[in-house]
């Protein structure tokens, strides 16, 4: 199947830095991508979804200018945590639908942000 | 605003037994629903889905089974292994689009022991 890679799969970042996390679909074309948040033992959440060409839609709750997504192309979509806090320690997930079944997605493997 | 649950945190089985996971939802304009399977630090895994217009679709050793008069979904594994032991996660897709956005329960963690 699809694959989705993300970059870094783990950072550790001081409070107060930005930190840029990649989400790329290797071997297909991905026009949107879904960024998630989750949070130990927890679920994932909806944060955004990046369109390429066009502004990322934000879901209620999340700070558009806090988290910052740029979708350069049409395989690669950038997350970028700004000013980073502790409270943004989370795993971030993003994903990618494929094309074979409207319920298609690839998932990539998260990438683990841990502020000091 | 509408959510998709679990009645069940954790479920432990011993390996070659047959496994049920239950999930609640609330929202009956969701079109699809789907089970994902997530390993630890890794993204979730595609299981199975189910259209809303339909009670039940079976997979390999895999079988889904939704309950729109109580808006309950359940997912079947038969004969698990230990290599099944994961978090599983309902969800449900709305949208009506070509994608959907997808809302993921609250999960359920699968310990099978050998």
């Amino acid at each position: 199947g699809a694959v989705v890679s993300q970059h870094p799969s783990r950072v550790i970042c001081k409070s107060g830095t930005s930190v840029k996390i990649e989400c790329r679909s290797l071997d297909f074309q991905a026009t949107t991508m879904f960024w998630y948040r989750q949070f130990p033992k927890q679920s994932l959440m909806l944060m955004a979804t990046s369109n390429e060409g066009s502004k990322a839609t934000y879901e209620q709750g999340v700070e558009k200018d806090k988290f910052l997504i740029n979708h350069a192309s049409l395989t690669l979509s950038t997350l970028t945590v700004t000013s980073a806090h502790p409270e943004d320690s989370s795993f971030y997930i993003c994903s990618a639908p494929g094309t074979s079944s409207v319920n298609e997605q690839f998932f990539g493997p998260g990438t683990r942000l841990t502020v000091l | 605003g509408e959510s998709v649950g679990l009645h069940l945190p954790t479920l432990s089985v011993q390996e070659g037994d047959n496994s049920i996971i239950n999930c609640a939802y609330s929202n009956s304009a969701s079109d699809y629903f789907i089970w994902y399977k997530q390993e630890s630090g890794k993204g979730p895994q595609f299981i199975i889905d189910i259209r809303s217009n339909m009670d039940k679709r079976q997979g390999q050793r895999v079988t889904v089974l939704l309950n729109k008069t109580v808006k309950h979904l359940s997912l079947q594994i038969a004969a698990t292994q230990p290599g099944d032991s994961a978090v599983y996660f309902c969800a449900e897709r709305s949208g009506g689009t070509s994608y959907g956005k997808l809302t993921f329960g609250q999960g359920t963690i699968l310990t099978v022991h050998p």
